[in-house]
C-alpha cells in the first residue's frame, strides 16, 4: 500500500475485555515499531520488529501487552484485560532497513477507549 | 538507555516570528536525530533530521542544529506561519530505537 494501514481507527471497548489491534507496514519495510499516545502527551515506544530477530519489547508496561508479526508484513499488537489508562492512540510505524537514520513513516493511528 | 528531554513544552509566537524548540539526550552514541511534526487528528511526520556527522541543515524556513559535545539539538523555524502550528516532537536514537521527546505545542498567531 502506499502507507501505513491501521485497523480500527477506532475502537471503544469495556473494562475488562481483550483487543486487538492491526497494522499493514508500508511494502518492502522490514522495520515496524509500535508507540502509544495518551491525550495530549509524547510517543511512548512500546515494542520493535526487525525482520527475523527477536523483537525489542523494552517498551511494552505491562504483561498484558503483546504484539507479534507474522510473515515479515503485517502486526497486531493486543491488550488483555483492558484498563481505562489503556486508553490512548497507538501509533504503529515502518522503515525501510534496520539502521539508524532511516526515516519511519507512521500510520493514522488506532484511537482505543475503555470504559 | 536513551532519554530525551524538550523544551518548552508550549510556545505561542506572532505570525513572522522566529520559533525555537530545543532537545538534550542521553546517550553519546545517538547519531540520528529527527524532528517530526504532528497535527491536530493527524499521523506524525518527518520534517527535517539531521546526521552526528553534521552540525547544521536547512530547509527552507526550517534549520536543526546539533551539538554533540553538549549532547543538545534545536530547531529553528523562521518567519512562522499559521499552518506552523503543530505539535513537535524531536527524537534521539544510536540504533534503530527512536526515542522521542515529550513534543512541544507550537501556536502561531495571525
Amino acid at each position: 500500500g502506499a502507507g501505513v494501514s491501521q485497523s480500527p481507527s477506532n475502537k471503544v471497548t469495556e473494562k475488562g475485555k481483550d483487543v486487538e489491534l492491526r497494522c499493514d507496514p508500508i511494502s518492502g519495510h522490514t522495520a515496524l515499531y509500535w508507540y502509544r499516545q495518551s491525550l495530549g502527551q509524547g510517543l511512548e515506544f512500546l515494542i520493535y520488529f526487525q525482520g527475523n530477530s527477536a523483537p525489542d519489547k523494552s517498551g511494552l508496561p505491562s504483561d498484558r501487552f503483546s504484539a507479534e508479526r507474522t510473515g515479515g508484513s503485517v502486526s497486531t499488537l493486543t491488550i488483555q484485560r483492558t484498563q481505562q489508562e489503556d486508553s490512548a492512540v497507538y501509533l504503529c510505524a515502518s522503515s525501510l532497513v534496520r539502521g539508524s537514520g532511516n526515516t519511519i513513516y507512521f500510520g493514522e493511528g488506532s484511537w482505543l477507549t475503555v470504559v | 538507555g536513551e532519554n530525551v528531554e524538550q523544551h518548552p513544552s508550549t510556545l505561542s509566537v506572532q505570525e513572522g516570528d522566529s520559533a525555537v524548540i530545543k532537545c538534550t539526550y542521553s546517550d553519546s552514541a545517538s547519531n540520528y536525530f529527527p524532528w517530526y511534526k504532528q497535527e491536530l487528528g493527524k499521523r506524525p511526520q518527518l520534517i527535517i533530521d539531521i546526521r552526528s556527522n553534521v552540525g547544521e541543515k536547512k530547509d527552507q524556513r526550517i534549520a536543526v542544529t546539533l551539538n554533540k559535545t553538549a549532547k543538545h539539538f534545536s530547531l529553528h523555524i523562521t518567519e512562522t506561519q499559521p499552518e506552523d502550528s503543530a505539535v513537535y516532537f524531536c527524537a534521539a536514537t544510536p540504533t534503530d530505537k527512536l526515542i522521542f521527546g515529550t513534543g512541544t505545542r507550537l501556536q502561531v498567531f495571525p
